[in-house]
């Protein structure tokens, strides 16, 4: 089993830009989330999913959306990238509400 | 509001010193209460959990957490240091009506000397 896996794992964008990024996980999971991380910040929750089809907002979801069209993959977009948005982005993926597994990462710097 | 705090954003210990990192928490309804390490360039691992029962949880790689319900507090702990355990550990917190969503602290870095 790959786990969780996160394309690409760098990636810089210029203002204004658009992208995806893929989360894929072979453990037939339900739940999945984005999170992004920054210094001294910890974790925080933009997007997560209970199930194909579904999507929720979680801490900070302005600027990005998703979609959980099939089961294993869980997309992360940026219509329009912002400065702001510089970070490293986590998928996680959980059986149940109590654990999470997580990707290694995506590095997204934006000019 | 749902938050996590570690109070400390670095702790250092000897190696075979016993180590504690800190987390306090304040949630609405029972705390289901997580500690992951962070290596280098590396996704979260998950260490240990507590939902329910006894107060001490034993988790991966010998390292333990004490739930403390009256002073809200859920601090990971280990008997003896190893280098290798040096990395970033991340106190999570998620309530029974949290929908879902897992709160993590700042996160604290553990330094091991040799």
């Amino acid at each position: 089993n790959a786990g969780v896996t996160q394309t690409p794992k760098f990636r810089v964008l210029k203002t204004g830009q658009s992208m995806t990024l893929l989360c894929a996980q072979d453990m037939n999971h339900e739940y999945m989330y984005w999170y992004r991380q920054d210094p001294g910040m910890g974790l925080r929750l933009i997007h997560y999913s209970v199930g194909e089809g579904t999507t929720a907002k979680g801490e900070v979801p302005d600027g990005y959306n998703v979609s959980r069209l099939k089961k294993q993959n869980f997309l992360l977009g940026l219509e329009s990238a912002a400065p702001s948005q510089t970070s490293v982005y986590f998928c996680a993926s959980g059986p149940d509400i109590y654990e999470q597994f997580f990707g290694p990462g995506t590095r997204l710097t934006v000019l | 509001a749902q938050s996590v705090a570690q109070p400390e954003d670095q702790v250092n210990v000897a190696e075979g010193n016993p180590l504690t990192v800190k987390c306090t928490y304040s949630v609405s309804g029972n705390p289901y209460l997580f500690w992951y390490v962070q290596y280098p360039n590396r996704g979260l691992q998950f260490l240990l959990k507590y939902i329910t029962g006894d107060n001490l949880v034993k988790g991966s790689y010998g390292f333990e957490a004490e739930f403390n319900k009256s002073q809200t507090s859920f601090h990971l702990k280990k008997p003896s240091a190893l280098v290798s355990d040096s990395a970033l550990y991340f106190c999570a917190v998620r309530d029974m009506y949290g929908f879902n969503k897992f709160y993590f602290g700042s996160g604290t870095k553990l330094n091991v000397k040799p």
